[in-house]
């Protein structure tokens, strides 16, 4: 069974960049398209991208210029890094995957929490 | 940009009752991309249909979906305790990426 894990800082600073790590385990990493998803607390759910070990990627059109997912099939990690964050980008940030060309997502982690804040 | 909008905001039922959720496109919709997910409190998403009228692995069968063009609808026959919960539906295109909608809660 393929479990998702979410890492990275809790507090990020506005203007920096916001960067996570999802590991993966329990199935290969290069079989499955990797996306991230966030939720501002209380809200809906927001689609940031995905990218596949090929090189096949797709980033959500308003923050294309921000984002950047990465797989790292040596390592078993997905990456994300948002640049320039502001307090609108304090989320949960899920980590995601499927076999369904970056359409829909089976596997989740459990979220990261990402407040954004001087 | 397509907007998925889904209706009611919340339904109120109870434990045995059937549910008919909806999600409506602002245009026409390829039914390929169209998924549902179920999202318990403090919990991830759960994927529950994909390409509008297909179950994931491990969803029960009292899930069902349909619809094409504009107009989606996520069946649920006989609510569960666990049911009670917030119902994502979502959309992918090549150009404008995944779109959710904005969600129904099913509370008691």
């Amino acid at each position: 069974q393929v479990q998702l894990q979410e890492s990275g800082p809790g507090l990020v600073k506005p203007s920096e960049t916001l960067s996570l790590t999802c590991t993966v385990s329990g199935g290969s990493i290069s079989r499955y398209y990797w996306g991230w998803i966030r939720q501002s607390p209380g809200k809906g759910l927001e689609w940031l991208g995905f990218n596949h070990y090929s090189g096949t990627s797709n980033y959500n059109p308003s923050l294309k210029s921000r984002v950047t997912i990465s797989v790292d099939t040596a390592k078993n990690q997905v990456s994300l890094k948002l640049r320039s964050v502001t307090a609108a980008d304090t989320a949960v940030y899920y980590c995601a995957g499927d076999g369904g060309f970056g359409c829909w997502y089976y596997y989740w982690g459990q979220g990261a929490l990402v407040t954004v804040s001087s | 940009e397509i907007v998925l909008t889904q209706s009611p905001g919340t339904l109120s039922l109870s434990p045995g009752e059937a549910a008919a959720l909806s999600c409506r496109a602002s245009q026409t919709i390829s039914s390929n991309y169209l998924a549902w997910y179920r999202q318990e409190p403090g919990q991830s998403p759960r994927l529950l249909i994909y390409d509008t009228s297909k179950r994931a692995s491990g969803v029960p069968d009292r899930f069902t979906g349909s619809g094409s063009g504009t107009d989606f609808t996520l069946t649920i026959s006989r609510l569960e305790p666990e049911d009670f919960a917030v119902y994502f539906c979502s959309h992918y295109d090549d150009s404008l990426g995944l779109t959710f909608g904005g969600g129904t809660k099913v509370d008691i």
